[in-house]
């Protein structure tokens, strides 16, 4: 099993929509949590970290639930923007690893 | 944030030869990673780059093939060597500046022919 599991998508959703992706970890020891956005042929960037008690930044909602080990990225009123790869991300306490997961594909349509 | 200037952007590369990767931060930094990413599939961890000493490698990657150097807190570079088709990836460096945020260089894009 991997450590960090998402659904690969693509995701097809049209402007406007909201739209929400779930990432899995088998780590219970993992401690931070982490949404990255990757667009086509460039480098991961910070999207928001995730936080016990959820967190808002805008149109974007990242909420975590430990006792099932997911987190998920919640998205609203869709732009075109937001086409791109979510990458889901874990870190263990005491550790420097981060664990990618493979990536959501959000594809928003006109 | 970090600045990191990652080079080369891409190259095409024979089998049996070796490619160097260079990593320049505009700041000190204490931990910075060289990643991989393979067509279609997740980051991948090669090792962690450790100042004044050798890299920290992960499990199925190994210093023959990565060698790694890290002079000195802003630079580093990755040498894939003896290629082979099924070293084309994506190589990523990165740095945590110790604020749990993880900032990447653009990439080196390579293909072995």
């Amino acid at each position: 099993r991997k450590e960090v599991e998402q659904d690969p998508g693509p995701f097809n959703v049209p402007e406007g929509a909201t739209v929400a992706f779930n990432c899995t970890y088998s780590n219970s020891a993992s401690q931070s949590f982490f949404w990255y956005r990757q667009d086509c042929r460039k480098e991961p960037k910070l999207l928001m970290s995730v936080y016990s008690s959820g967190n808002e930044d805008g149109r974007f909602t990242a909420q975590l639930n430990r006792a099932s080990q997911y987190i998920s990225l919640l998205i609203r009123d869709s732009k075109l923007s937001d086409s791109a790869t979510y990458l889901c991300v874990v870190k263990t306490a005491g550790t420097y690893k981060y664990i990618f997961g493979t990536g959501t594909r959000l594809k928003v349509l006109a | 944030s970090a600045v990191i200037s990652q080079k080369p952007s891409r190259d095409i590369c024979q089998r049996g030869t070796s490619l160097t990767i260079q990593c320049q931060v505009d700041s000190q930094v204490t931990m910075m990673f060289w990643y991989r990413q393979q067509p279609g599939q997740s980051l991948t961890l090669i090792a962690t780059a450790n100042q004044g000493s050798e890299a920290t490698y992960e499990s199925g990657f190994v210093i023959d093939k990565f060698p790694i150097s890290r002079p000195n807190l802003t630079f580093s570079t990755l040498t894939v060597s003896n290629l082979s088709p099924e070293d084309s990836s994506i190589y990523l460096c990165s740095v945590d500046e110790g604020t749990e945020k993880l900032f990447f260089g653009s990439g080196t894009q390579l293909s072995v022919l």
